[in-house]
């Protein structure tokens, strides 16, 4: 079965640090890949995604992330945190004819002021 | 409507009484996803409508997990004998296609006492 992983439960930054969320998935075929942002106390909302083409892709709010096939990686970045990023992450995996997301585990995020 | 509505936002309910949770999605969504996200614990899908295909139920714990879609728009989550462990936020997302990205709700917070 299709799984994928996040690297770190909960990070704890200061604000204008440099950000990176790890994202692995087991599936050797095509996909479609996505992150997904909860800030508290609201649903989730789409981050960016990646279908095709350029393995680096932006979303909003300053953030980005870059696809690796090789390594099966999907890794979040931000350049500098704001405090206003404090949120739970969450990676997610379409293969492509499949039926439905696998979600991560999701990542807590903590920026300090 | 402008995004996917989900009611009540809020249920507390008794050990062995039903309750259902109601999913009205973006209007002309053909796929209707419900996922289940417990304390700590990632989006666990549990399942999946597309169009008047017959719905993928593959995610659903237990016997007493229902759900339909009336007219390929709202959708019904129904679990029976509420047990402890149903204590969850239940999401409902829509998405154009299948491979699309999804659109959540703000979900349903079920408290089982």
């Amino acid at each position: 079965a299709q799984s994928v992983s996040q690297h770190n439960h909960h990070v704890i930054l200061s604000e204008a640090a440099s950000l990176e969320l790890g994202c692995n998935y087991s599936y050797g075929g095509t996909v479609n890949l996505f992150w997904y942002v909860q800030y508290p106390g609201q649903h989730l909302q789409l981050l960016l995604k990646y279908f095709s083409g350029d393995p680096l892709v932006k979303g909003i709010k300053g953030f980005e992330a870059e696809f690796i096939k090789s390594k099966f990686s999907f890794n979040l970045r931000k350049p500098s945190v704001q405090w206003s990023d404090t949120a739970e992450y969450f990676c997610a995996v379409n293969p492509v004819g499949g039926q439905n997301f696998v979600f991560g585990p999701g990542t807590r995020l903590s920026v300090l002021p | 409507g402008a995004g996917v509505s989900q009611s009540p936002s809020n249920k507390v309910t008794e050990k062995g009484k039903d309750v259902e949770l109601r999913c009205d999605p973006i209007s002309g969504h053909t796929a209707l996803y419900w996922y289940r996200q417990s304390l700590g614990q990632g989006l666990e899908f549990l399942i999946y409508f597309q169009g008047n295909s017959a719905p993928d139920k593959s995610g659903l714990p237990s016997d007493r997990f229902s759900a339909e879609r009336t007219g390929g728009s709202v959708s019904t989550l129904t679990i029976q004998r509420t047990q402890q462990e149903d204590s969850a936020v239940y999401l409902c997302a829509s998405s154009l296609r299948r491979e699309s990205d999804y659109t959540f709700g703000s979900g349903t917070r079920l408290t089982v006492v």
